[in-house]
């Protein structure tokens, strides 16, 4: 079974512009949380989604925006970049089966913004 | 929110010996703590989990223990080989596809 995939792999952008990542989980999987790595801050929780719908946030601003399709697939955007939104973004897909909820990571998109 | 603390954040171990990690968290309403092992240039993988109504598991060479009563838990390796040689996670998690994660500890095995 194919693991969970995130494209692009590297990514470079200007501070200003917006960016949008994507993520596509493990097949059956209809989870798919978004996390940000820093080597200041570690790993920080963004969202999640479920069957199209976001069930939870972190604590980060509004510039940061995901969706999920029909197939589970999910994006993530972050508008208007700063500086510190260079990281490491990870996805991680969960079957959510009873009482299983381990959360699988893909490779991450690595983000630097100059 | 949860807050997870973990240590130590650096190790080094000689190879065949053993590595233990310890992580404590904040929230008693935690009840899924996964581990997760992350090579250089790839993602986080989950390598153990425990829950709160079990106190250990061992899976070969790696073994968790939580004690929920003290609220911590912690990672031992055994046999230790190059191959160990990662940053190692530990996460804690009430609703289990929000994890919140320790620092990190980078394991070194020496050969």
């Amino acid at each position: 079974k194919a693991g969970v995939t995130q494209t692009p792999r590297y990514l470079i952008k200007t501070r200003g512009q917006q960016v949008t990542l994507s993520c596509s989980p493990i097949s059956g999987h209809r989870s798919v949380s978004w996390y940000q790595q820093t080597p200041g801050q570690g790993l920080q929780f963004l969202f999640e989604y479920f069957s199209e719908t976001q069930r939870n946030k972190g604590n980060f601003p509004g510039r940061f925006s995901g969706r999920q399709f029909s197939n589970s697939r999910s994006e993530m955007n972050v508008s208007t970049l700063e500086l510190g939104d260079s990281a490491l973004y990870l996805c991680a897909s969960s079957a959510k089966l009873a009482n299983r909820y381990e959360q699988y990571f893909g490779p991450g998109t690595r983000l630097t913004v100059t | 929110g949860e807050n997870v603390e973990q240590h130590p954040s650096t190790l080094s171990v000689q190879e065949g010996d053993s590595a233990v990690i310890k992580c404590t968290y904040s929230d008693s309403a935690s009840n899924y703590f996964p581990w997760y092992k992350q090579e250089l240039g790839k993602g986080p993988q989950l390598i153990i989990d425990i829950r709160s109504n079990v106190g250990e598991k061992k899976d070969q060479r790696i073994a968790v223990t939580l004690n929920k009563t003290a609220k911590h838990f912690s990672l031992h390796i055994t046999e230790t080989q190059p191959e160990d040689s990662a940053v190692y996670f530990c996460a804690a998690s009430y609703h289990d596809y929000k994890l919140s994660f320790g620092a990190g500890t980078t394991v070194t095995v020496r050969a």
